[in-house]
């Protein structure tokens, strides 16, 4: 079955220190991988993807995300981190399983925390 | 920059109730979902929508649910008999076409039935 998992419930980062919000997926065929961050009271904002092509993918607010095909990862990460950057990170893989039209499968989140 | 909008942001209503939640995705997209999230546990696809059509469902999308693009900008999302557990947030997103593959997602509705 496919899925996706975010082993960490919450990350704490000090303001200016770099992050990294973990996933790893399990699917068939290439994966086609994305992250989104939820502020309280919102929806779901898109921040970047993997498709193909360069295992470094950039993304919106400095964000970015590194494919590990070996790893089966997609780890989310940033040089230096804001406090505005406290929310909640949702890794989502594209459902490949037959019939599908694109639906996204999602992590439980990771809550990130960044302290002045 | 073009948004995904949903209403009404909170719908309170009583169990047995036939409740509408209604989406306006980006113009010119042509794929159209509904996940929902229940507080504190993952976001769950519900349905996906093409060509005026469902495409695909989960399993928890039953009979008592049901959608529509009755006039080419909405997409209504309707749930015929609440229950408890259908209280929950329930997303629309929507997406460019076949090779655009990330999803836009609105603010969401917070369905609470009593």
């Amino acid at each position: 079955a496919q899925s996706v998992a975010q082993p960490e419930d919450q990350v704490n980062v000090a303001e200016g220190n770099p992050l990294t919000v973990k996933c790893t997926y399990s699917v068939s065929g290439n994966p086609y991988l994305f992250w989104y961050v939820q502020y309280p009271n919102r929806g779901l904002q898109f921040l970047l993807k993997y498709i193909t092509g360069d295992n470094l993918v950039k993304g919106s607010y400095g964000f970015e995300a590194e494919f590990n095909k070996s790893q089966t990862s997609f780890h989310l990460k940033k040089p230096s981190a804001l406090v505005s950057d406290s929310a909640l990170y949702f890794c989502a893989v594209r459902d490949r399983s037959g019939g599908s039209q694109g639906n996204l499968i999602f992590g439980k989140g990771t809550k990130l925390s960044v302290k002045p | 920059e073009p948004e995904v909008t949903q209403t009404p942001s909170h719908q309170v209503t009583q169990m047995g109730q036939e409740v509408i939640l209604r989406c306006v995705p980006i113009s010119n997209h042509l794929y159209f979902y509904w996940y929902r999230q229940i507080l504190g546990q993952k976001v769950e696809f519900l349905v996906s929508f093409y060509n005026n059509e469902i495409s695909e469902k989960s399993e928890i999308f039953d009979d008592q649910f049901s959608v529509e693009r009755p006039d080419g900008s909405n997409f209504t999302l309707k749930i015929r008999s609440t229950k408890l557990e259908d209280s929950a947030m329930y997303f629309c997103a929507s997406r460019g076409g076949l090779a655009a593959y990330e999803q836009y997602f609105g603010p969401g509705t917070r369905l609470t039935v009593t």
